[in-house]
């Protein structure tokens, strides 16, 4: 079983451009996650999908962070524009039942803002 | 005040060595707890779920106090392959996936 996949696994971009992740779940799996690791902070919560829907996004810090999920597979999460204080590492993960507690992350894609 | 505390380290310890990672949460809602390892620029893995009566897989060993809101991992024998960040991680009740991650403990087993 293939896992969750991310990419791109390094992004660098400057201050005020775009950038977009992707994360693929593990085939199957209705819910999606995205969190984020800032430098010297703890992985926090983003947003949580079920299959297309938005279940619980407040963890999103601000309206320049837009995530997508149409079709309910794979997912988007775009950052415009990037500040500074973006940088850190967003990971996605998934799990086949919605409540469901234990779930499979992806290796992350790191997001320097320079 | 973060919900999740753990002492960051990192622990160096030698091969042979018993290791021990303490934890406190905040929110007394919490239902679920887990810790979690990563290695280096990789993904978060489920290492055990932890329950009030104590469980243990092999070297390791978890425990809750849900009085003191405490939780703790013990790892015998380490390993030079237990190197790794370990990650205490909370889930209030009915919010499945929205997991609260403490900062994490480096650990170096060394030879």
């Amino acid at each position: 079983e293939a896992g969750v996949t991310q990419f791109p696994s390094h992004s660098v971009i400057e201050k005020g451009q775009t950038v977009t992740l992707r994360c693929d779940p593990i085939s199957g799996h209705d819910n999606l996650y995205w969190y984020r690791r800032v430098m010297g902070k703890e992985i926090k919560f983003l947003l949580h999908f079920v299959k297309e829907s938005k279940q619980d996004e407040s963890g999103m810090p601000n309206n320049r962070f837009l995530a997508e999920r149409t079709g309910g597979t794979y997912s988007t999460l775009k950052v415009q524009p990037a500040e500074l204080e973006d940088s850190g590492v967003y990971f996605c993960a998934s799990s086949l039942y919605t409540g469901a507690n234990v779930l499979t992350f992806g290796a992350g894609s790191r997001l320097t803002v320079l | 005040r973060k919900e999740v505390e753990q002492d960051p380290g990192p622990f160096n310890v030698p091969e042979g060595a018993t290791v021990a990672f303490n934890c406190t949460y905040s929110n007394s809602a919490s239902q679920s707890f887990f810790w979690y390892r990563q290695d280096c620029r990789k993904e978060p893995k489920l290492l055990m779920s932890v329950y009030s009566s104590g469980n243990e897989d092999g070297r390791f060993t978890a425990q809750l106090n849900r009085a003191s809101q405490y939780i703790s991992l013990l790892i015998r024998d380490s390993k030079l392959s237990d190197s790794a960040t370990y990650l205490c991680v909370v889930n209030r009740d009915n919010q499945g996936g929205k997991l609260i991650f403490g900062q994490g403990t480096e650990l170096s087993v060394k030879p």
